[in-house]
């Protein structure tokens, strides 16, 4: 089963703008990773953030962690047409087996 | 340096069959991972190899196996293909086995199996 809920599902915007997509998980964390994948291909490891941290940017990636509310959010700034994705949130649990549960993930689609 | 391959790219498969997907993880990469991922849904895991040993198992029925080979590469193996056996089948590699959670995955193009 799913850990998480990604929001929005499908998101369609213009080249230039920011994006801005949702995780929201179920149990107690290490840690959260947010995946990038293009259609057919594997998906690409974009930026993790420990469950210690709230913040943490890479180049044009904002990516937030609220335990309390067991939410993360990753923004996409200037988006451009190489952006267009699907955008996964993982969490890798405390306890049980040594994996990454992925959300249902966000589609994105940047318009030129 | 190259990534993590994988082998065949596409099959077709009929029910009842069984299948061997190949996994070459990245030079170095001790642990191999497979997802599975069924179309429009995040990719879920299957098994966890470190050293040739499992070290961990997803929610998935005994048709499913895998080994991890001397030389750290490592097959997926599914008995008696049902149709919804039909996904990408995904798999990862990253330096060590403890603390994976810790590190990020580096992931293959995948194998898309096809049931019939």
């Amino acid at each position: 089963s799913q850990q998480g809920e990604e929001d929005p599902q499908a998101l369609s915007i213009q080249e230039g703008e920011n994006a801005t997509m949702n995780c929201s998980y179920k149990t107690s964390i290490n840690n959260l990773q947010w995946y990038r994948q293009n259609s057919g291909r594997g998906l690409v490891h974009l930026i993790l953030i420990r469950s210690n941290e709230r913040e943490k940017h890479s180049g044009r990636l904002r990516v937030t962690l609220d335990t309390s509310k067991k939410s993360s959010s990753l923004l996409i700034t200037a988006s451009r047409a190489a952006d267009t994705a699907s955008y996964f949130c993982a969490t890798a649990v405390i306890q049980g087996a040594q994996k990454l549960v992925f959300g249902q993930g966000t589609r994105l689609t940047i318009n030129p | 340096d190259a990534g993590v391959t994988q082998s065949p790219t596409h099959l077709i498969k009929t029910r009842g069959q069984h299948v061997t997907l190949r996994c070459s993880p990245i030079s170095g990469h001790k642990s191999v991972s497979w997802y599975q991922q069924v179309l429009g849904q995040g990719p879920q895991f299957i098994f966890q190899y470190y050293e040739k040993e499992e070290r961990g198992r997803g929610n998935f029925p005994d048709r499913f196996s895998a080994r991890q080979f001397p030389n750290y590469s490592s097959e997926l193996n599914v008995n008696a293909l049902l149709l919804g056996d039909s996904a990408l089948y995904l798999c990862a590699s990253s330096p060590a086995g403890t603390g994976y959670g810790n590190q990020p995955q580096h992931f293959g193009d995948g194998t898309r199996l096809s049931i019939l």
